[in-house]
Order: structure tokens, then C-alpha cells, then sequence
């Protein structure tokens, strides 16, 4: 069964550094999505891509976040300068519709914790 | 934007016993409502979903009913297991219907 792939499946860094997270979507689906839970707490939407550009963003997704589809399979989330609060883990979506009008299908998450 | 409010927070409950947690949203316009399952170390899972157009939807030993004057939907388990142990996610995804706001989740636990 097609699934979403993300890696590092943990990742630790010291405040400051750049942090990259990458995501390989299902193939045939159209958009993508970055979600953040941070330790017991509920999931928040971070930001959604479609047609390679951005199609709505959070106001948690500030200027030192950052997507990109460089190659046309992976789905990469880059925080420019971590802070401790970017501690939390980071979960790839996608969906072949419209995130609102059917499923998402979720990665297993990349575990960032910021030192 | 969209205002997900999900109760309880935690649910513990006895094998066989029935299981039921609700969600309130806030955005008249919401016509898509999805339950999502988390265990332990995984990303969210799509266990049911609703269209608006329908009052209860069942799969097996899972329902979810919608309440649309009222702006609630519940997740009803009956007959739970232990492997029903996880963590739920109600969710909606207001008028632009292009993302889903999740609730807050709800750790539920079976004991055997």
C-alpha cells in the first residue's frame, strides 16, 4: 500500500541551526501539507502546497519556515534559525483531492528537538 | 478561521463497554467531518469520515453522527478492545475547504 515517507524519523540540533525535514508524498497525489504536534498536544496545521507554490499557510509558518519540492518527489520543510519552541514533532501529509474534501494521508513524523 | 472544540480529553473505559466522543466546530460552512486514530509513535490515521449531506455514517463497530443545526459530531465505539487504545483526533475543514483543523484529541484506554 502507498504510503508518505519522512525522514529523519529524529532529529537533534542545536538553537540557531538550520534544520532540514523531508518528505516523500504518495505519488499521484496533487497536495501537501506540513502539520506540527508538539508533545501532547493537538495537531496544527503548519502549511499547504499545491501546483509548487504555496496555497495557505498558519500563522505559526513565519518567515523562518520554508518549503520546497525540488525534484518533483520530495516535499522538504527547512526552519532557517531554531528556536527551543520548534521542539515538537513534524508530520507530512498529502491527498490527491483538496485537504478539506477527503483523507490525508500522514507520514510516521520526524521527531525535532531543539537543544 | 475554523474552531475545533473536542470533549473529554481522556476516556477510560472497560472492554466491551462503548466508547463516545464529541466535537464542536464552528464554521457553518463545514461539509467534511473525519475521525482520525493516532497510536503510539505514528502519524494520524483516517478511521471514518461524513459528508454533510448524511446524519450517521457506520463501519463496523465505528459510527459518526453529525448534528449540523448544532454544529457537533461524535465518534461512537462500541464493543471497544484494547487495541482501540489511542489517541482521536476529530477535525473540519471550514469554508475554504482546503486544510483540516484538528480538535484537540482524546487519549482514550480500554482496560482488559
Amino acid at each position: 500500500e502507498p504510503e508518505v515517507t519522512q525522514t529523519p524519523s529524529h532529529q537533534v540540533t542545536q538553537m540557531g541551526q538550520e534544520v532540514i525535514l523531508r518528505c516523500v508524498p504518495i505519488s499521484n497525489h496533487l497536495y501537501f501539507y506540513w502539520y506540527r504536534q508538539i508533545l501532547g498536544q493537538k495537531v496544527e496545521f503548519l502549511v499547504s502546497f499545491y501546483n509548487n507554490e504555496i496555497s495557505e499557510k498558519s500563522e505559526i509558518f513565519d518567515d523562518q519556515f520554508s518549503v520546497e519540492r525540488p525534484d518533483g518527489s520530495n516535499f522538504t520543510l527547512k526552519i532557517r534559525s531554531t528556536k527551543l519552541e520548534d521542539s515538537a514533532m513534524y508530520f507530512c501529509a498529502s491527498s490527491f483531492g483538496q485537504g478539506g474534501t477527503g483523507e490525508l494521508f500522514f507520514g510516521e513524523g520526524s521527531r525535532l528537538t531543539v537543544l | 478561521g475554523e474552531n475545533v472544540e473536542q470533549h473529554p480529553s481522556t476516556l477510560s473505559v472497560q472492554e466491551g463497554d462503548s466508547a463516545v466522543i464529541k466535537c464542536t466546530y464552528s464554521d457553518s460552512a463545514s461539509n467534511y467531518f473525519p475521525w482520525y486514530k493516532q497510536e503510539l509513535g505514528k502519524g494520524p490515521q483516517l478511521i471514518i469520515d461524513i459528508r454533510s449531506n448524511v446524519g450517521e455514517k457506520k463501519d463496523q463497530r465505528i459510527a459518526v453522527t453529525l448534528n449540523k443545526t448544532a454544529k457537533h459530531f461524535s465518534l461512537h465505539i462500541t464493543e471497544t478492545q484494547p487495541e482501540d487504545s489511542a489517541v482521536y483526533f476529530c477535525a473540519t475543514p471550514g469554508a475554504a475547504g482546503n486544510k483540516l483543523t484538528f480538535g484537540g484529541g482524546t487519549r482514550v484506554l480500554v482496560k482488559p
